[in-house]
């Protein structure tokens, strides 16, 4: 089985810009979730989606937004990027709810200028 | 308050020696789980082994096993038998409010690096 998968591995934007990460989660799982990891903060909930429904959501502004598809695979969206915003974006995927293993992918390493 | 504490910073361990990871957490729900995970320098986040709190026993995987001491919500790590691959971050995470609702979301501690000393 294929793990999960995170495209793109790394990104390089300039304040202003909106960027797009995608999160292809392991086959057969409903739930993906997102965290932003940065030296300063550590690692953050951003938010979850299962069977196409955000159903938590972290203490981020509203410039981070994100969908699932029906097909699991999820997108993030970070608008009017700062440059605080430069962190690894690790989504983690898993089956349902209260799995006892959530599955991470290898992280989008974002960097804004 | 912080909800899950790892007090280590950073850590030096022999080669082929045991080492615990200190994880102390602070919630009020009466069921929650409580991982592990290592991130090598390459950024992944890998599961290592889970806790939850109304398991009896103490989790173990392979090398690795939680010494879960509820009433103090501890959560140490012990790694048995290091090698030199073990060097990496270690985080602590709980999931709390284990209701289908309530979601996967992960509170994560600060972490702790370890690097293993041939």
């Amino acid at each position: 089985k294929a793990g999960v998968t995170q495209t793109p591995r790394y990104l390089i934007k300039t304040r202003g810009q909106q960027v797009t990460l995608s999160c292809s989660p392991i086959s057969g799982h409903r739930s993906v979730s997102w965290y932003q990891q940065t030296p300063g903060q550590g690692l953050q909930f951003l938010f979850e989606y299962f069977s196409e429904t955000q159903r938590n959501k972290g203490n981020f502004p509203g410039r981070f937004s994100g969908r699932q598809f029906s097909n699991s695979r999820s997108e993030m969206n970070v608008s009017t990027l700062e440059l605080g915003d430069s962190a690894l974006y690790l989504c983690a995927s898993s089956q349902g709810s209260l799995e006892n293993e959530q599955f991470f992918g290898p992280g989008t390493r974002l960097t804004v200028l | 308050a912080q909800k899950i504490t790892q007090t280590q910073p950073g850590m030096f361990v022999q080669e082929k020696e045991a080492v615990t990871l200190d994880c102390t957490y602070d919630t009020s729900d009466q069921s929650y789980g409580l991982f592990w995970y290592k991130q090598p320098s390459s950024g992944e986040m890998i599961f290592l082994i889970y806790q939850g709190s109304y398991d009896e026993q103490n989790a173990t995987e392979g090398r690795y096993s939680l010494n879960f001491q509820k009433a103090r919500k501890s959560a140490n790590l012990v790694i048995s038998a290091s090698q030199l691959g073990d060097s990496a971050m270690y985080f602590c995470a709980m999931r709390e409010a284990m209701i289908k609702a309530a979601g996967n979301k992960l509170t994560f501690g600060g972490g702790t690096r370890v690097l293993v000393k041939p």
